[in-house]
């Protein structure tokens, strides 16, 4: 167990919707990551929040979203849904900026 | 741009086989090295981790890496393969502790019994 928790674990929609993932990070990490993971592109970076600022900002589409509030958890929200969006979608979270990143199960989205 | 280098995207292997992944990075500067391990339907798990001192650190499972800063390379080994390791490995590149990552494009593992 990571100790980053992410809700929901499955997420079945259909094309045009729009979905709120969502992460709670490790006690007392600051960072939080978003990773788009499917079988066609791989392991894609989309964004990085640090207590409550985006950092980062990697592969992400316009359609989607995200923020980290106070309590240091963070949503991902996926508008306006295509079958391409189809994939895992990873938080994990770090203490510090080595880069050593503790990742959450992933949340799972078919999109139909 | 700086990158990693996976050199293989799937490696077949036979149980008890010795194992050897490689990674390369392209940067001058300071760098911390990471590999992670995705087992089938599992999320990302670090393996191990290099950010100064021993250029070989030692990972669960057996596994250890060397980091060889004249080739840029941080290649990941295991003596004797299981059937366990059968997995997907991620070589990852922190750039002088800026909190990113690069991360290279992964290298299927399955491990014949």
């Amino acid at each position: 167990d990571s100790g980053v928790t992410q809700t929901p674990k499955h997420l079945i929609t259909a094309t045009g919707q729009r979905v709120t993932l969502r992460c709670s990070p490790r006690s007392g990490d600051l960072s939080v990551y978003w990773y788009q993971q499917s079988l066609d592109q791989g392991l894609q970076f989309l964004i990085q929040y640090y207590n409550g600022e985006e950092r980062a900002k990697g592969n992400i589409l316009e359609r989607f979203s995200a923020q980290q509030f106070p309590d240091l958890h963070s949503e991902l929200n996926l508008s306006s849904l295509e079958l391409g969006d189809s994939a895992l979608y990873f938080c994990a979270s770090s203490v510090g900026s080595s880069g050593e990143l503790f990742f959450g199960e992933g949340s799972r989205l078919t999109v139909l | 741009a700086q990158s990693v280098s996976q050199h293989n995207h799937h490696v077949i292997l036979s149980e008890a086989a010795s194992l050897e992944l490689g990674c390369n990075y392209s940067y001058g500067g300071t760098v911390n090295l990471f590999w992670y391990v995705q087992y089938p339907g599992q999320h990302l798990q670090l393996l191990l981790k290099y950010f100064s001192g021993d250029p070989l650190v030692k990972g669960i499972k057996g596994f250890e890496a060397e980091f060889i800063k004249s080739k840029f390379s941080f290649n990941l080994r295991k003596p004797s393969v299981q059937w366990s390791d059968t997995a997907e490995y991620f070589c990852a590149v922190n750039l002088d502790s800026n909190y990113q990552l690069i991360w290279g494009a992964g290298t299927k593992l399955i491990i014949k019994p």
